[in-house]
Protein backbone atom coordinates (compact mmCIF):
# COMPACT_ATOMS: atom_id res chain seq x y z
CA UNK A 1 0.00 0.00 0.00
CA UNK A 2 1.69 3.13 -1.57
CA UNK A 3 -0.33 5.79 1.36
CA UNK A 4 -2.07 6.98 -1.80
CA UNK A 5 -5.79 6.32 -2.50
CA UNK A 6 -7.55 7.22 -5.33
CA UNK A 7 -11.41 7.13 -5.78
CA UNK A 8 -12.96 5.32 -7.58
CA UNK A 9 -11.34 2.67 -8.60
CA UNK A 10 -13.44 2.51 -11.61
CA UNK A 11 -15.94 4.26 -13.35
CA UNK A 12 -18.14 4.08 -16.69
CA UNK A 13 -20.02 7.08 -18.41
CA UNK A 14 -21.36 7.89 -21.36
CA UNK A 15 -19.81 10.27 -23.66
CA UNK A 16 -20.74 14.55 -23.41
CA UNK A 17 -20.85 13.56 -19.51
CA UNK A 18 -18.46 15.19 -16.56
CA UNK A 19 -16.97 13.00 -14.01
CA UNK A 20 -14.71 13.80 -10.54
CA UNK A 21 -11.39 11.51 -9.77
CA UNK A 22 -10.21 11.73 -6.17
CA UNK A 23 -6.93 11.43 -5.01
CA UNK A 24 -5.91 11.76 -0.97
CA UNK A 25 -2.25 12.27 -1.00
CA UNK A 26 0.14 10.46 1.86
CA UNK A 27 0.19 12.14 4.89
CA UNK A 28 2.40 14.72 4.45
CA UNK A 29 3.23 14.73 0.76
CA UNK A 30 2.73 18.51 -0.22
CA UNK A 31 2.89 17.63 -4.01
CA UNK A 32 0.16 15.94 -6.35
CA UNK A 33 0.52 14.85 -9.85
CA UNK A 34 -2.03 13.35 -12.14
CA UNK A 35 -0.75 10.94 -14.95
CA UNK A 36 -3.09 9.75 -17.96
CA UNK A 37 -2.17 5.85 -19.05
CA UNK A 38 -3.52 4.59 -22.03
CA UNK A 39 -2.79 2.45 -24.82
CA UNK A 40 -1.81 4.84 -27.39
CA UNK A 41 -0.26 7.61 -25.62
CA UNK A 42 1.88 5.43 -22.64
CA UNK A 43 1.93 7.57 -19.52
CA UNK A 44 1.76 11.14 -19.58
CA UNK A 45 2.22 13.44 -16.86
CA UNK A 46 -1.23 15.67 -17.38
CA UNK A 47 -0.80 18.20 -14.03
CA UNK A 48 1.48 19.13 -10.94
CA UNK A 49 -0.26 21.05 -7.66
CA UNK A 50 1.90 22.13 -4.54
CA UNK A 51 0.38 23.29 -1.76
CA UNK A 52 -2.54 24.14 -3.48
CA UNK A 53 -0.62 26.08 -6.36
CA UNK A 54 -0.59 24.53 -9.96
CA UNK A 55 3.22 24.29 -10.44
CA UNK A 56 3.44 22.60 -13.95
CA UNK A 57 0.88 21.57 -16.96
CA UNK A 58 1.29 18.60 -19.14
CA UNK A 59 -0.76 18.16 -21.99
CA UNK A 60 -3.65 17.91 -20.51
CA UNK A 61 -7.42 18.74 -22.56
CA UNK A 62 -8.81 22.43 -21.84
CA UNK A 63 -11.82 19.61 -21.09
CA UNK A 64 -9.95 18.62 -18.44
CA UNK A 65 -9.08 20.41 -15.00
CA UNK A 66 -7.69 20.01 -11.57
CA UNK A 67 -7.89 21.75 -8.47
CA UNK A 68 -5.81 20.97 -5.08
CA UNK A 69 -7.86 21.61 -1.62
CA UNK A 70 -6.60 23.31 1.78
CA UNK A 71 -6.78 19.64 3.31
CA UNK A 72 -4.16 18.59 0.32
CA UNK A 73 -6.47 16.50 -1.55
CA UNK A 74 -7.12 16.69 -5.35
CA UNK A 75 -9.79 16.85 -7.47
CA UNK A 76 -9.64 15.84 -11.55
CA UNK A 77 -12.41 16.99 -13.87
CA UNK A 78 -13.14 15.58 -17.02
CA UNK A 79 -15.88 17.17 -18.90
CA UNK A 80 -17.51 16.67 -22.91
CA UNK A 81 -15.91 13.25 -22.43
CA UNK A 82 -14.89 11.42 -25.54
CA UNK A 83 -14.44 7.70 -26.33
CA UNK A 84 -10.58 8.16 -26.27
CA UNK A 85 -10.33 9.70 -22.71
CA UNK A 86 -11.24 6.17 -21.80
CA UNK A 87 -7.86 5.34 -19.88
CA UNK A 88 -6.44 4.44 -16.77
CA UNK A 89 -5.66 7.86 -14.73
CA UNK A 90 -2.75 7.72 -11.95
CA UNK A 91 -2.55 10.29 -8.82
CA UNK A 92 1.27 10.28 -7.08
CA UNK A 93 2.20 12.44 -4.35
CA UNK A 94 5.47 13.52 -3.16
CA UNK A 95 6.88 14.88 -0.45
CA UNK A 96 9.10 17.42 -2.39
CA UNK A 97 10.99 17.44 -5.95
CA UNK A 98 13.64 15.46 -4.42
CA UNK A 99 12.08 12.95 -3.25
CA UNK A 100 10.04 9.95 -5.18
CA UNK A 101 6.71 10.13 -6.38
CA UNK A 102 4.48 7.45 -4.80
CA UNK A 103 1.52 6.43 -6.87
CA UNK A 104 -2.49 5.57 -5.94
CA UNK A 105 -3.98 2.28 -7.31
CA UNK A 106 -4.93 4.44 -10.43
CA UNK A 107 -9.31 5.20 -11.53
CA UNK A 108 -10.12 2.78 -14.95
CA UNK A 109 -12.16 5.30 -16.86
CA UNK A 110 -14.52 3.75 -19.59
CA UNK A 111 -16.32 6.12 -21.49
CA UNK A 112 -19.18 4.28 -23.67
CA UNK B 1 12.37 18.48 -23.74
CA UNK B 2 13.82 15.20 -22.50
CA UNK B 3 12.43 11.81 -23.76
CA UNK B 4 13.12 8.38 -22.58
CA UNK B 5 12.97 5.61 -24.72
CA UNK B 6 12.70 1.96 -24.21
CA UNK B 7 13.67 0.06 -27.21
CA UNK B 8 12.13 -3.57 -26.00
CA UNK B 9 8.69 -3.86 -26.10
CA UNK B 10 8.54 -7.47 -24.68
CA UNK B 11 11.57 -9.53 -22.58
CA UNK B 12 11.73 -12.89 -20.98
CA UNK B 13 13.69 -14.65 -18.83
CA UNK B 14 13.99 -18.20 -17.13
CA UNK B 15 12.77 -18.20 -13.25
CA UNK B 16 16.53 -17.62 -11.20
CA UNK B 17 18.35 -16.29 -14.26
CA UNK B 18 19.50 -12.52 -14.74
CA UNK B 19 17.79 -10.49 -17.32
CA UNK B 20 18.89 -6.93 -18.12
CA UNK B 21 15.88 -4.17 -19.29
CA UNK B 22 17.37 -1.27 -21.36
CA UNK B 23 16.54 2.49 -21.18
CA UNK B 24 17.96 5.31 -23.02
CA UNK B 25 17.34 9.18 -22.26
CA UNK B 26 18.16 12.71 -23.66
CA UNK B 27 18.53 15.60 -22.01
CA UNK B 28 20.53 18.63 -22.12
CA UNK B 29 20.64 18.85 -18.03
CA UNK B 30 23.13 18.06 -15.92
CA UNK B 31 21.32 17.15 -12.74
CA UNK B 32 18.42 14.85 -12.86
CA UNK B 33 16.93 11.61 -11.31
CA UNK B 34 16.18 8.38 -13.56
CA UNK B 35 13.82 5.37 -11.69
CA UNK B 36 12.73 2.64 -12.73
CA UNK B 37 8.94 1.63 -11.82
CA UNK B 38 7.38 -2.31 -11.75
CA UNK B 39 3.69 -2.32 -12.80
CA UNK B 40 2.16 -6.05 -12.59
CA UNK B 41 -1.09 -7.04 -13.70
CA UNK B 42 -2.56 -5.04 -10.41
CA UNK B 43 -2.16 -2.20 -12.39
CA UNK B 44 -0.58 -0.69 -9.48
CA UNK B 45 2.80 1.88 -10.09
CA UNK B 46 5.92 0.47 -7.62
CA UNK B 47 8.72 1.94 -7.50
CA UNK B 48 12.08 -0.74 -8.06
CA UNK B 49 15.10 1.72 -7.98
CA UNK B 50 16.36 5.29 -8.45
CA UNK B 51 19.41 7.06 -9.54
CA UNK B 52 20.42 10.57 -9.02
CA UNK B 53 22.55 11.95 -11.53
CA UNK B 54 25.56 13.92 -9.68
CA UNK B 55 26.38 10.03 -8.31
CA UNK B 56 28.83 7.66 -9.98
CA UNK B 57 28.00 4.56 -8.21
CA UNK B 58 25.29 2.41 -9.52
CA UNK B 59 22.09 2.07 -6.90
CA UNK B 60 21.10 -0.98 -6.51
CA UNK B 61 18.28 -2.56 -4.20
CA UNK B 62 18.45 -6.25 -3.34
CA UNK B 63 17.91 -8.28 -6.80
CA UNK B 64 17.69 -4.80 -8.54
CA UNK B 65 20.46 -2.81 -9.34
CA UNK B 66 20.97 0.01 -12.19
CA UNK B 67 23.71 0.39 -14.89
CA UNK B 68 23.52 4.10 -15.67
CA UNK B 69 26.11 5.67 -18.28
CA UNK B 70 25.59 9.36 -17.92
CA UNK B 71 27.94 10.33 -20.93
CA UNK B 72 26.04 7.32 -23.21
CA UNK B 73 22.52 8.67 -21.43
CA UNK B 74 22.18 4.63 -20.63
CA UNK B 75 19.69 3.54 -17.81
CA UNK B 76 19.48 -0.01 -17.60
CA UNK B 77 17.86 -2.44 -14.93
CA UNK B 78 19.72 -5.75 -14.22
CA UNK B 79 17.10 -7.71 -12.28
CA UNK B 80 19.37 -11.01 -10.73
CA UNK B 81 17.62 -14.43 -9.52
CA UNK B 82 14.23 -13.68 -11.16
CA UNK B 83 11.40 -14.58 -10.03
CA UNK B 84 7.62 -15.37 -10.97
CA UNK B 85 6.86 -12.34 -9.05
CA UNK B 86 9.00 -10.11 -11.16
CA UNK B 87 6.68 -10.48 -14.09
CA UNK B 88 5.36 -7.36 -15.03
CA UNK B 89 5.89 -3.88 -17.13
CA UNK B 90 8.79 -1.98 -16.19
CA UNK B 91 8.93 1.75 -17.21
CA UNK B 92 11.76 3.66 -17.10
CA UNK B 93 11.28 7.30 -16.23
CA UNK B 94 13.35 10.45 -16.09
CA UNK B 95 12.75 13.18 -13.39
CA UNK B 96 14.27 16.74 -13.74
CA UNK B 97 16.03 18.62 -11.08
CA UNK B 98 14.65 22.05 -11.73
CA UNK B 99 11.90 23.63 -9.71
CA UNK B 100 10.62 25.26 -13.07
CA UNK B 101 10.08 21.42 -14.52
CA UNK B 102 7.50 20.61 -11.82
CA UNK B 103 8.75 17.71 -10.37
CA UNK B 104 6.92 15.54 -13.35
CA UNK B 105 7.89 12.14 -14.68
CA UNK B 106 8.65 11.60 -18.09
CA UNK B 107 8.27 7.78 -18.89
CA UNK B 108 9.41 5.07 -21.34
CA UNK B 109 7.19 3.04 -23.18
CA UNK B 110 7.38 0.33 -21.15
CA UNK B 111 8.95 -3.61 -21.47
CA UNK B 112 6.66 -6.22 -20.32
CA UNK B 113 8.78 -9.00 -18.89
CA UNK B 114 7.44 -12.26 -18.60
CA UNK B 115 9.17 -14.76 -15.86
CA UNK B 116 9.01 -18.65 -17.42
CA UNK B 117 9.17 -21.32 -14.61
Amino acid sequence: DSGVTQTPKHLITATGQRVTLRCSPRSGDLSVYWYQQSLDQGLQFLIHYYNGEERAKGNILERFSAQQFPDLHSELNLSSLELGDSALYFCASSASLNTEAFFGQGTRLTVV
Amino acid sequence: AQTVTQSQPEMSVQEAETVTLSCTYDTSESDYYLFWYKQPPSRQMILVIRQEAYKQQNATENRFSVNFQKAAKSFSLKISDSQLGDAAMYFCAYRSFSWNQGGKLIFGQGTELSVKP
